[in-house]
């Protein structure tokens, strides 16, 4: 499969507790992205990178989220403290800068499923 | 702030009828706008786009159209099958210089056999 993979596929923690997830884009893409989708919502923009460079945060990503691209490849999200409500799905896209304008579709990964008990 | 509002929010059909989903956009400066379909469990896929210099958009049975005047763009699927049953979003991308994507809230299309 050489779309967009994300791990683990669900994850239930206890509040409180810290957890992270992965990224992995398609190969050459250089721009990860990612959102949070709760039940009978779109998804919201989280966070974005270009290469390994952090461009843009929402100010849905409070100080106990943290991302990271370290070497523009896969990303993390980190998130600290979880509360009940950051249960959500966590969506990652990746898109390739192209060479005229930057219209570009964002692939997106199957998701995270956080449940926070 | 960016807003992209989409309805309706539930869509039934015959087999073979129209559906047609409407979003409107706050950012007059959108210059993207792409349609994602959603499976029950699956992830979002692209179905069609269209940029803010041109007005319509055709791809077999999946047409969009964008009026910037009125900040709205539309969804029309045409010949509905029972396979087109599924959560359409919505989205628009901001004014150059940011890249995310500002998703409506979805429409959940069922199409009746």
């Amino acid at each position: 499969d050489t779309g967009v993979s994300q791990n683990p596929r669900h994850k239930i923690t206890k509040r409180g507790q810290n957890v992270t997830f992965r990224c992995d884009p398609i190969s050459e893409h250089n721009r990860l992205y990612w959102y949070r989708q709760t039940l009978g919502q779109g998804p919201e923009f989280l966070t974005y990178f270009q290469n390994e460079a952090q461009l843009e945060k929402s100010r849905l990503l409070s100080d106990r989220f943290s991302a990271e691209r370290p070497k523009g490849s896969f990303s993390t999200l980190e998130i600290q403290r979880t509360e009940q409500g950051d249960s959500a799905m966590y969506l990652c896209a990746s898109s390739l800068r192209g060479l005229a304008g930057d219209y570009n579709e964002q692939f997106f990964g199957p998701g995270t499923r956080l449940t926070v008990l | 702030g960016e807003n992209v509002e989409q309805h309706p929010s539930t869509l039934s059909v015959q087999e073979g009828d129209s559906a047609v989903i409407k979003c409107t956009y706050s950012d007059s400066a959108s210059n993207y706008f792409p349609w994602y379909k959603q499976e029950l469990g699956k992830r979002p896929q692209l179905i069609i786009d269209i940029r803010s210099n041109v007005g319509e958009k055709k791809d077999q049975r999946i047409a969009v159209t964008l009026n910037k005047t009125a900040k709205h763009f539309s969804l029309h699927i045409t010949e509905t099958q029972p396979e087109d049953s599924a959560v359409y979003f919505c989205a628009a991308s901001p004014a150059s210089g940011t890249y995310k994507y500002i998703f409506g809230t979805g429409t959940r299309l069922k199409v009746l056999a």
